[in-house]
Order: C-alpha cells, then structure tokens, then sequence
C-alpha cells in the first residue's frame, strides 16, 4: 500500500527561526515521485518541487530546501529564517509512475509568529 | 498565463439538492484532475481525465458523484441528491501531460461545498 505521514499536526515558531517539515513515505514501487505543496490562509493549493526516486540531490531555492533519502523513506522540508507570510498548511505528496493520483499526506500546520 | 480557475468559489445547498461544479484548466492541459479535500485533511483523488476520456474513476465514493469533460477542456462535477457528509473543499487540478503520473499537477482554488 502507498502512504505518506506527516506526523507533526503543527508547528509554531517564532520569526527567523529555521523549521523542518517532517515527511515519510511508504511504497514498494522502485519509480515515484515526490512533491510538496503549500495552502495558504487564502485556501489555494501551491506547488512546490517536484522529486523523482532516482534523484537523491537535496534541492535549495532560496531559503527553502528539500532532503530526499531513500533510505528512510523520507523527503523532508526545511525553511531557513523563517517569515510570517511562510504560516501555511503544507502537505507532502507520492505519486507512482504507472498511476494518475497523487496521495497526500494530513498536512503540517506552520505558524510563524513575530 | 492565468491559472486553473473553479467556480462556483462557495456553494451552500439543502440535502437532497443536485450540485454542479465546474473546473476550467490551464490552456493546453491535457489531462485534469478533481480531488476531494476534507477539513484538516489532504486532499484525495476522486477521478482523472486525459482529453475527454475519463481515465479513472477510483476515487468518486458512490454513484450520487459523475464528472464529464465533453470538449476536452472544462470539467464538471456533478453530485446528485447531495448529503450533509458531501460537505467538503473540492479541488480540481490540471497538467500538460498526456497520461496521467508524475508531471505536476496545478490546483486551482476549490469550491468550499456546504449541504446544509
């Protein structure tokens, strides 16, 4: 069975502070792909990144970065320096190659105080 | 270029009432997507088109929920006799690939559906 758990509810921090979102995943497929994507107040739905299984690269875009271990199954996201408009609901989702949904995880509520 | 747009934004209906939402994806997407996404939770997938062709119906919980895209570009969801569990943020998604799997699928607003 596929799965994706983002055990933290949420997470409060305080402006400038550097926060990890914890993501882990489960499936036997060899061939994925993994994405995070953030839902503002505003309620929309924002894409992220995009991984696939063969690239264990970490990824930095500003002062996000993403770090992706096979290993543990996990593909975590760290925002560096933290800013209130960073408070968010983000999920972290799996997609098989050989399907057309993606699963999403519960989502981690950030909230970035002041 | 604009985005995927949903309308309506809002809907409020009494049980028993049939709803339609309707979802126009990014100019050139082949393949769109609805989700269901229920409060505190993530999204899941109820169905999937590539063109006109619905590839995938997996996910639509009970016959009450159909979706058509005739022309291959905006989409509909229909729920038919809806019900106070139908409450939900409906989220559809569209992306440029021709089969569905691992291109990124963009979402647009969601239509905050309420059965009262």
């Amino acid at each position: 069975a596929q799965k994706v758990t983002q055990a933290q509810t949420e997470i409060s921090v305080v402006e400038k502070e550097d926060v990890t979102l914890d993501c882990v995943y489960e499936t036997r497929d060899t061939t994925y792909y993994l994405f995070w994507y953030k839902q503002p107040p505003s309620g929309e739905l924002v894409f992220l990144i995009r991984r696939n299984s063969f690239d264990e690269q970490n990824e930095i875009s500003g002062r996000y970065s993403w770090n992706f271990q096979k290993s543990t199954s996990s593909f975590n996201f760290t925002i560096t320096a933290s800013q209130v408009v960073d408070s968010a609901v983000y999920f972290c989702a799996l997609n098989l190659y050989n399907t057309d949904k993606l699963i999403f995880g519960t989502g981690t509520r950030l909230q970035v105080f002041p | 270029g604009a985005g995927v747009s949903q309308s309506p934004r809002y809907k409020v209906t009494k049980r028993g009432q049939d709803v339609a939402l309707r979802c126009d994806p990014i100019s050139g997407h082949v393949s769109l997507y609805w989700y269901r996404q229920a409060l505190g939770q993530g999204p899941e997938f109820l169905t999937y088109f590539n063109y006109e062709a619905q590839q995938d119906k997996s996910g639509l919980p009970n016959d009450r929920f159909s979706a058509e895209r005739p022309e291959g570009s905006i989409s509909t969801l229909t729920i038919q006799r809806t019900e106070q569990r139908d409450s939900a943020m409906y989220r559809c998604a569209s992306s440029p690939a021709e089969r569905g799997g691992p291109d990124t699928q963009y979402f647009g607003p969601g239509t905050r559906l309420t059965v009262l």
